[in-house]
């Protein structure tokens, strides 16, 4: 298997709602992360999580509250957004083989999400 | 930080001509630059990488190109075709963790 997937696809959201985003891989990859897309724009990362530890928080507002619950699954929770979070949020994950070593990171198919 | 600055940001090529996309980057610590293809509504997708300890890779029709003295990476996409359009994004490592920085994109369009 070397997918990573992730669920909904969609998902709209009010800004006082509570929902979670999923991702999944099984492909042994110990390192996880998430990004945010915007239209025409990069992807920009927002977390990284190393051996299901979180390494890396791009200083992302607490809104956003990311979960490793094991090494094949990633959440990311929701709360209180605002209409400027509408974006692509993509999940993505790697090897990790440890620096200054560097491995492919696979993106998930993402979830289009949009706050109202 | 680091910066990694991506040319053209638009590029259109009759198909079967050849497509090139230059990015540049400012940390002399990076050692890994892959190139991703995102078609639209889709995941960005490893297309090519290279490290820091070769100056060029070529997979088919697709060949990057480092030079580490100049900081500057290159894609080159031979006899495109249709399906090659899409946004291209290059990356490079970031020195303190799993990051990559991305380059600012470029949506090339194949003109059959």
């Amino acid at each position: 298997d070397t997918e990573v997937t992730q669920t909904p696809k969609h998902l709209v959201m009010g800004m006082t709602n509570k929902k979670s985003l999923k991702c999944e891989q099984h492909m042994g990859h110990r390192a996880m992360y998430w990004y945010k897309q915007k239209a025409k724009k990069p992807p920009e990362l927002m977390f990284v999580y190393s051996y299901e530890k979180l390494s890396i928080n791009e200083s992302v507002p607490s809104r956003f509250s990311p979960e490793c619950p094991n090494s094949s699954l990633l959440n990311l929770h929701l709360h209180a957004l605002q209409p400027e979070d509408s974006a692509l949020y993509l999940c993505a994950s790697s090897q990790d083989v440890g620096r200054p070593l560097w491995d492919e990171q696979y993106f998930g198919p993402g979830t289009r999400l949009t706050v109202t | 930080g680091e910066n990694v600055e991506q040319h053209p940001s638009t590029l259109s090529v009759q198909e079967g001509d050849s497509a090139v996309i230059k990015c540049t980057y400012s940390d002399s610590a990076s050692n890994y630059f892959p190139w991703y293809k995102q078609e639209l509504g889709k995941r960005p997708q490893l297309i090519i990488d290279i490290r820091s300890n070769v100056g060029e890779k070529k997979d088919q029709r697709i060949a990057v190109t480092l030079n580490k003295t100049a900081k500057h990476f290159s894609l080159h996409i031979t006899e495109t075709q249709p399906e090659d359009s899409a946004v291209y994004f290059c990356a490079a490592s970031f020195k303190t963790g799993n990051q990559f920085y991305f380059g600012t994109g470029t949506s090339l369009t194949v003109i059959p």
